[in-house]
């Protein structure tokens, strides 16, 4: 299955609300998790099963969508949010990640 | 708490071998499919090599296939990635990376494999 991301950068102020968005090219479900990455660390979970936010994240994060089409908001961006994030199937082998946002300032 | 350490990455002169390696603990290991993903400098995340949790099913990414070969040892808590015929494209930072029900929850630093002559 294959995951497109869009739009690949994002450039947004803080406090502004982002969208990202992620495409399969067949259904998954609601399979899909999102990763956020910072530069130099390894990719932290962040969303499961397509709108389930993980420990350790707030509420200004949430996802959406089932089937081919997901989303990613972030409602106001803060300073920490800056980074890549990256959508992930589960629902099928082999498991894809897409090709990233980066979102930046 | 869940730990992922890997180790064995550095420089190798094209079309060397390198054998990474992934200690895990803080959790039952054999318990849990487990995964080499490698990211290369300034790109996406890819999928090179995954094993399921007792080894016996193993895929890999079309880049890899013929020349990298995970395994695993249940008893050392441990993943093994073998690299051969390695290329300028496999130079990347590759993660370990620990599956439950599809998702990647535990991820280790990472270790880069620098590939030059």
């Amino acid at each position: 299955i294959v995951m497109t991301q869009s739009p690949g950068t994002l450039s947004v102020s803080p406090g502004e609300r982002a969208t990202l968005s992620c495409r399969a090219s067949q259904s998954v479900s609601s399979n899909l998790a999102w990763y956020q990455q910072k530069p130099g660390q390894a990719p932290r979970l962040l969303i499961s099963d397509a709108s389930t936010r993980a420990t350790g994240f707030p509420a200004r994060f949430s996802g959406s969508g089932s089937g081919t089409e997901f989303t990613l908001t972030i409602s106001s961006l803060q300073s920490e949010d800056f980074g890549l994030y990256y959508c992930q199937q589960y629902n099928n082998w082999p498991r894809t990640f897409g090709q990233g946002t980066k979102v930046e300032i | 708490e869940v730990h992922l350490v890997e180790s064995g990455g550095g420089l190798v002169q094209p079309g060397g071998s390198l054998r990474l390696s992934c200690a895990a603990s803080g959790f039952t290991f054999s318990d849990n499919t487990m995964h080499w993903v490698r990211q290369a400098p300034g790109k996406g995340l890819e999928f090179a090599a995954t094993i399921s949790a007792d080894g016996g099913g193993t895929s890999y990414a079309d880049s890899v296939k013929g020349r990298f070969s995970i395994s695993r040892d249940n008893s050392k808590n441990m993943v093994y990635l073998q690299m051969g015929s390695l290329r300028a494209d496999d130079m990347a930072v590759y993660y370990c990376a620990r599956e439950s029900w599809g998702l990647l929850d535990s991820w280790g630093r990472g270790t880069l494999v620098t590939v030059s002559s």
